[in-house]
């Protein structure tokens, strides 16, 4: 199994503002991935953190908006930046172990005002 | 459209009684369906894994069903607790690398 800290848990945030989401696993694992769930929706995947090269991003995400870090095979990082409140949301760290299982961090409220 | 479609929405339950949610999906191909729990303010944690060839697969009180020529699964909750009380998300893989998610559904034990 793997164990995933997000940090913050949460936080509120101003307008225009942006926010850095951090994620440490407990493990070397080559993919990292970046979801998104906003209230009474399905999570949907904002990118994959690739250790050593850009992310790859989902359609209707981009970088400049989701900027990623993935230094290191343990610790990767989401910002949120120039926030409005449309981007309002739980942010989830999630990886993927060799056998395929899937874990996910505890998520990161963010409630942009 | 999503293609992966759960219900109900939402239902409430009393503590002892079963309960049934379904999930039914669009995905091609296939590759495995996952239930996976998720408690209020926490991530969702997995509950069952099952693919093609497996058409049912329990965890405890959990257990899940598939059928793979219809396109769907069903997640059965026996004596619920009030600790089962939380959103239970269905996810399609398609392959490895792309998943697809149900929007879940919440269910409340009350005492």
């Amino acid at each position: 199994s793997a164990v995933i800290s997000q940090k913050p848990s949460r936080d509120i945030c101003q307008r225009g503002t942006s926010l850095t989401i951090q994620c440490q696993v407990d493990s070397q694992v080559t993919m990292m991935f970046w979801y998104r769930q906003q209230p009474g929706q399905s999570l949907t995947l904002i990118a994959t953190a690739n250790q050593g090269s850009e992310a790859t991003y989902e359609s209707g995400f981009v970088i400049d908006k989701f900027p990623i870090s993935r230094p290191n095979l343990t610790f990767s990082t989401l910002t949120v930046s120039n926030m409005s409140p449309e981007d309002s949301s739980i942010y989830l760290c999630s990886v993927r172990l060799a056998g395929g299982e899937l874990f996910f961090g505890e998520g990161s409220r963010l409630t942009v005002l | 459209k999503n293609q992966v479609e759960q219900s109900p929405q939402s239902l409430i339950i009393l503590e002892g009684k079963n309960c049934t949610l379904q999930c039914n999906y669009t995905v091609s191909p296939f590759s495995n369906l996952r239930w996976y729990k998720q408690d209020t303010g926490r991530g969702p944690v997995s509950l069952t894994i099952m693919t093609f060839s497996e058409n049912t697969k329990s965890n405890g009180r959990y257990t899940a069903t598939l059928d793979a020529d219809t396109k769907q699964s069903s997640l059965h909750i026996t004596a619920s607790q009030l600790s089962d009380s939380a959103s239970y998300i269905c996810v399609v893989s398609e392959s490895d690398y792309k998943l697809s998610f149900g929007a879940g559904t919440t269910v409340t034990v009350r005492a």
